[in-house]
């Protein structure tokens, strides 16, 4: 029962570098979804995809860029990474009007 | 865009105790969630209410959409409990989150 699973789990980059997050579901969800956690606050969607094949901006889309590989697979691109993008990363999914499931999150810090 | 409040911001209980955060929200909403993040960053769903009463063992959530708010009850509060409840609220198939209410529970 894998449910939504995110890789890496921890990565530290340098300014500039470039870096893919990578996330998958094995519930047949529709709806994939990425948000960032900073400290202290909640989660502020990122990029969603409600459908294979369709992805959508955000709340706070810049300096991101997602694709939606398939049904299953959902990823986060950072083509030049900031610090202010060191974040939680949280990618989820659901089966569009319903829950949505979470996985375990990428802690990113960006030097 | 939706805007979520959760009260209180922090909360201390003795184990034992019971307790209700509350979750007030701006505007229609489709659905709403209520989430526990444990001291590993994993967020657990433990309520999908839009509306009603729902309960799961000491946990238990009430939605009244039609005045915008939600409420999340723990009772026998246990250590385990600690952690960070974040409601959260869809429009448009996109959640709103709140702040979050961190609850320390203390043995």
């Amino acid at each position: 029962n894998a449910g939504v699973t995110q890789t890496p789990k921890f990565q530290v980059l340098k300014t500039g570098q470039s870096m893919t997050l990578q996330c998958a579901q094995d519930m047949n969800h529709n709806s994939m979804y990425w948000y960032r956690q900073d400290p202290g606050m909640g989660l502020r969607l990122i990029y969603y995809s409600a459908s294979e094949g369709t992805t959508d901006k955000g709340e706070v889309p810049n300096g991101y860029n997602v694709s939606r590989l398939n049904k299953r697979e959902f990823s986060l691109r950072l083509e030049s990474a900031a610090p202010s993008q060191t974040s939680g990363y949280f990618c989820a999914s659901s089966g569009g009007i319903g829950a949505q499931h979470f996985g375990d999150g990428t802690r990113l810090s960006i030097l | 865009g939706i805007q979520v409040e959760q009260s209180p911001p922090d909360l201390i209980l003795q184990e034992g105790a019971n307790s209700t955060l509350r979750c007030n929200f701006s505007d229609s909403v489709n659905n709403l969630q209520w989430f526990h993040q444990n001291p590993w960053g994993q967020l657990i769903n433990l309520f999908y209410i839009p509306s009603g009463t729902k309960q799961n063992g000491r946990l238990s959530a009430t939605t009244v959409a039609t005045e915008r708010y939600s409420l999340l009850y723990i009772s026998s509060s246990q250590t385990t409990d600690s952690g960070v409840y974040f409601c959260a609220v869809e429009a448009d198939y996109k959640l709103s989150f709140g702040a979050g209410t961190t609850v320390t529970v203390r043995a």
